[in-house]
């Protein structure tokens, strides 16, 4: 089963417009919640990770943010370097990361 | 800024043949990881590799598949008699800590079985 949804899909912004990427995870006794960004062609870079309801970390344009059930990755005011596929991982209960799907971005100048 | 590299960045070999892919992770790191990416699919992990053995694995990394760490810098990740779906980006990864600190990845090498 998934442990790990990210919504939407893709996500075509204009230069200056902000919005949130959602992830939902099902895993219980959460281990810590990691995003990162995908460049085409590249490995994961790590981003942020996040361990407890509540808790907040920020990133030049980028918050991420968790609660009990789901994170959200704001994006404020995105530039055309902030294109990429930005991905959500949690630690199962079998200690393996699994990763979501990912959200592609796209920011038009 | 320390970082995982891997060689090559791109392999085509035949079905049936055996490939190695290497990867340097990071010096301070204890913990050590191969995930695959299909084109158009999710990450996946593979294999997990800690003290010198596995410490977890996935229903996919079976008899074919098998990792090492030859010396104190290198980890590799041999597949033996490829197969066509076998292609894809196969990523190193590294850790300080297990899964309590963030995993670092490599840029990947991109297996193509023909």
């Amino acid at each position: 089963e998934d442990q790990v949804t990210q919504s939407p899909e893709a996500l075509r912004l204009q230069e200056g417009e902000s919005s949130s990427l959602n992830c939902s995870y099902t895993v219980s006794g959460l281990r810590g919640l990691f995003w990162y960004r995908q460049d085409p062609g590249k490995g994961p870079e790590f981003l942020f990770t996040l361990y407890s309801a509540g808790e907040e970390k920020e990133k030049e344009r980028l918050k991420a943010t968790l609660t009990k059930k789901e994170s959200f990755l704001h994006i404020t005011a995105p530039k055309p370097e902030d294109s990429a596929t930005y991905l959500c991982a949690v630690p199962g209960n079998d200690y393996k990361l699994s990763f979501g799907a990912g959200t592609t971005v796209t920011v038009r100048a | 800024e320390p970082e995982v590299t891997q060689t090559p960045s791109h392999q085509v070999t035949q079905m049936g043949q055996e490939v190695i892919l290497r990867c340097v992770p990071i010096s301070n790191h204890l913990y050590f990881y191969w995930y695959r990416q299909i084109l158009g699919q999710k990450v996946e992990f593979l294999v997990s590799f800690y003290n010198n053995e596995i410490s977890e694995k996935s229903e996919i990394f079976d008899d074919q598949f098998s990792v090492e760490r030859p010396d104190g810098s290198n980890f590799t990740l041999k597949i033996r008699s490829t197969k066509l779906e076998d292609s894809a980006m196969y990523f190193c990864a590294s850790s300080e800590a297990g899964l309590h600190s963030p995993l670092h990845f490599g840029n990947g090498t991109r297996l193509t079985v023909t």
